[in-house]
């Protein structure tokens, strides 16, 4: 079975630049999620997808970030303008069901450097 | 929102067991209890989850106390591919909720040869 692919996997801008990622999840799974991962710390819930319809982005900077998954499939999450502080692996996991008892599995991660 | 606690860091033997702690003392009754580990350089990879009774998969054990405040995941034989940073999480199991999944810093475990 094949496991949640992202691309690209390194990425580098200046800031005020802009840059998206592409996560496409496990075959069937309805639920997807995008974290931000800062060195040394835990991932972060930037937005969560329920097929198409976004469950929770609370904690996305909507003034700068964006996501869609329009087919309810694949997503990308798009950063305008960036800044320094962006610089983080992007994660992306999906899971078969939204609730507890649903384990999440995860994309190897994009990273993004901004100078 | 769900919070947990874990020790920064441990370190262990090769082939000697590793007993991981978590607290979550603001667990509520419907929360399931996630561990994840993340190597150098991947993304988290699931271990295991449980709710009340403790749980056994090929990878490890999760020992859960009665009150369900505190965890231990429970690695049988460390191996020098088991080096990684350790997460407990809290996962609410009806999926109507939303509330925030909180990662905290992780355990980061050490193996010695």
């Amino acid at each position: 079975e094949a496991g949640v692919a992202q691309s690209p996997r390194y990425k580098i801008i200046e800031k005020r630049q802009s840059v998206a990622f592409w996560c496409n999840p496990i075959s069937g799974h309805a639920t997807l999620y995008w974290y931000q991962q800062i060195l040394g710390q835990g991932p972060k819930l930037l937005i969560q997808f329920q097929n198409n319809g976004v469950v929770d982005d609370s904690q996305l900077p909507k003034d700068r970030f964006s996501a869609e998954r329009l087919k309810g499939v694949d997503s990308t999450l798009k950063i305008q303008p960036a800044k320094l502080e962006d610089s983080a692996v992007y994660l992306c996991a999906s899971s078969l069901v939204m609730g507890g008892t649903g384990e999440l599995f995860f994309g190897e991660g994009s990273r993004l450097t901004v100078l | 929102d769900a919070k947990t606690t874990q020790p920064n860091s441990m370190e262990s033997n090769e082939e000697e067991p590793v007993h991981l702690p978590c607290n979550h003392s603001t667990i509520s009754g419907t929360d399931y209890i996630h561990w994840y580990r993340q190597l150098p350089s991947q993304g988290p990879e699931y271990v295991i989850h449980g709710l009340t009774s403790n749980v056994n998969n090929r990878m490890a054990s999760l020992a859960i106390a009665e009150d369900r405040k505190s965890s231990t995941l429970i690695l049988h034989r460390a191996t020098l591919r088991d080096a990684a940073v350790y997460y407990c999480i809290l996962r609410a199991s009806n999926a109507g909720n939303n509330r925030k999944l909180i990662w905290g810093l992780g355990t980061s475990l050490a193996v010695n040869p």
